[in-house]
């Protein structure tokens, strides 16, 4: 079965630092390019930040850059965001997916459950 | 580039055909825009890549149009499942999402 599982979300202070994770399962993770997603409460969605299958190509939002930080471990299958320096407005339910193609910039076929982030003191 | 959805929120009677819109600040190539479905409490699924092709599984009463800045999903026949929110994305240089129509069932 086609599996995202993210983990690590929870709340922290403003100023602080969370390191998200998603497990993948059922594709080929390090043929596949990966993404990070966002959506506020009762808001839409928000693309955070995205890695090519090799890692040979990594963007980011500009909401997010010099701040937050995009990895994999395809040894694990395993994609990781590191969020430093949190704002109140990084509250939000951080969803991994995956692309269609290996492609920096594609449509997303397959989510996770998502996990929460919240910044607030 | 800025996509914006109308409308807002389409209440209509089962059977019914929804057209929802999604218009680009600037011209998009046919090739990078997706449709995505969101129902309560779930992620986003996909429902159509490069204007028109349907992904895997979505039944064929959800079909994409459009070009330039002007693109539209419509559901053929409404039923109570397809009570949701629909995003429209633009992908291909950048990655942006559209802000959302809900749909509702009269």
């Amino acid at each position: 079965e086609v599996q995202l599982l993210e983990a690590g979300g929870g709340l922290v202070q403003p100023g602080g630092s969370l390191r998200l994770s998603c497990a993948a399962s059922g594709f080929t993770f390090d043929d596949s390019a990966m993404t990070w997603v966002r959506q506020a409460p009762g808001k839409g969605l928000d693309w955070v930040s995205s890695i090519t299958g090799s890692g040979g190509a990594i963007e980011y939002a500009d909401s997010v850059k010099g701040r937050f930080t995009i990895s994999r471990d395809n040894s694990k299958n395993e994609l990781y965001l590191q969020m430093n320096r949190l704002r109140a407005e990084d509250t939000a339910l951080y969803y991994c997916a995956k692309h269609l193609r290996n492609w920096s910039f594609d449509a997303s076929d397959i989510w996770g459950r998502g996990t929460m982030v919240t910044v607030s003191s | 580039t800025v996509l914006t959805q109308s409308p807002g929120t389409l209440s209509l009677s089962p059977g019914e055909r929804a057209t929802l819109s999604c218009r680009a600040s600037q011209s998009v190539s046919s090739s990078y825009l997706a449709w995505y479905q969101q129902k309560p409490g779930q992620a986003p699924r996909l429902l159509i890549f490069g204007t028109s092709s349907r992904a895997t599984g979505i039944p064929d009463r959800f079909s994409g149009s459009g070009s330039g800045t002007d693109f539209t999903l419509t559901i053929s026949r409404l039923e109570p499942e397809d009570v949701a929110v629909y995003f429209c994305q633009r992908y291909g240089g950048s990655l942006t999402f559209g802000g959302g129509t809900k749909v509702e069932i009269k």
